[in-house]
């Protein structure tokens, strides 16, 4: 079955120190891609970050990296240098080729203190 | 350029009454998804399109849902005889049908609220 688990419901963390979210994936498709969206409490969401099941590389973008563990089918996100800005929900997300359908994980609402 | 349109942006409606959302994607994109979120949970997938060919519905919860897409234009996701557990934020988003690491494009959602 085709699932993305986030086990992380809601983490606290304090500014400036770097966060890990956890994100897990289940498939028998050899080919996909993982993304990563930050929705803040305006609801709006923001695509951070993508990671192609073929890329040799852990895709980066600024703060933004992603630790991809093909093996473990794991793609977790690494927020590092937190700021209070960071503070939203963070959903994990995947899109199958064979057929382009996208599906997300329930999320984790991070918390960034002062 | 334009982003994805949703709208009504907010609907309030009866229970057993039949309301109609509107999706406008970003012109081009090919592709276009629905999603709906109930309050501070995560984004359920409803149903996909892509061009002409036929959508993936396998997410509609139940037959009172229904989604029409004429070519690669407006979307209208239709919720028929209304029940309360059908109050959520409902989302539409767009992408480009080419290219696997092309991000979805979101809509600001239509908060529908079943009294």
């Amino acid at each position: 079955a085709q699932k993305i688990t986030q086990t992380q419901p809601g983490m606290f963390v304090q500014e400036k120190e770097a966060v890990t979210l956890d994100c897990t994936y289940d498939t028998s498709d050899p080919s996909y891609g993982l993304f990563w969206y930050k929705q803040p409490s305006s609801g709006e969401m923001i695509f951070l970050i993508y990671q192609g099941s073929y890329d040799q590389q852990n895709a980066t973008e600024g703060r933004y990296s992603l630790n991809f563990q093909k093996a473990r089918k794991s793609a977790n996100l690494v927020i590092s240098a937190s700021q209070l800005g960071d503070s939203a929900m963070y959903f994990c997300a995947m899109r199958y080729h064979r057929d382009d359908k996208i599906i997300f994980g329930k999320g984790t609402r991070l918390h960034i203190l002062p | 350029g334009a982003g994805v349109s949703q709208s009504p942006s907010n609907k309030v409606t009866e229970k057993g009454k039949d309301v109609e959302l509107r999706c406008d994607p970003i012109s081009g994109h090919t592709a276009l998804y629905w999603y709906r979120q109930s309050l501070g949970q995560g984004l359920e997938f409803l149903i996909y399109f892509q061009g002409n060919s036929a959508p993936d519905k396998s997410g509609l919860p139940s037959d009172r849902f229904s989604a029409e897409r004429t070519g690669e234009s407006v979307s209208t996701l239709t919720i028929q005889r209304t029940q309360q557990e059908d109050s959520a934020v409902y989302l539409c988003a767009s992408r480009p049908g080419g290219g696997n690491n092309s991000p979805l494009h979101f809509g600001n959602g239509t908060r529908l609220t079943v009294t």
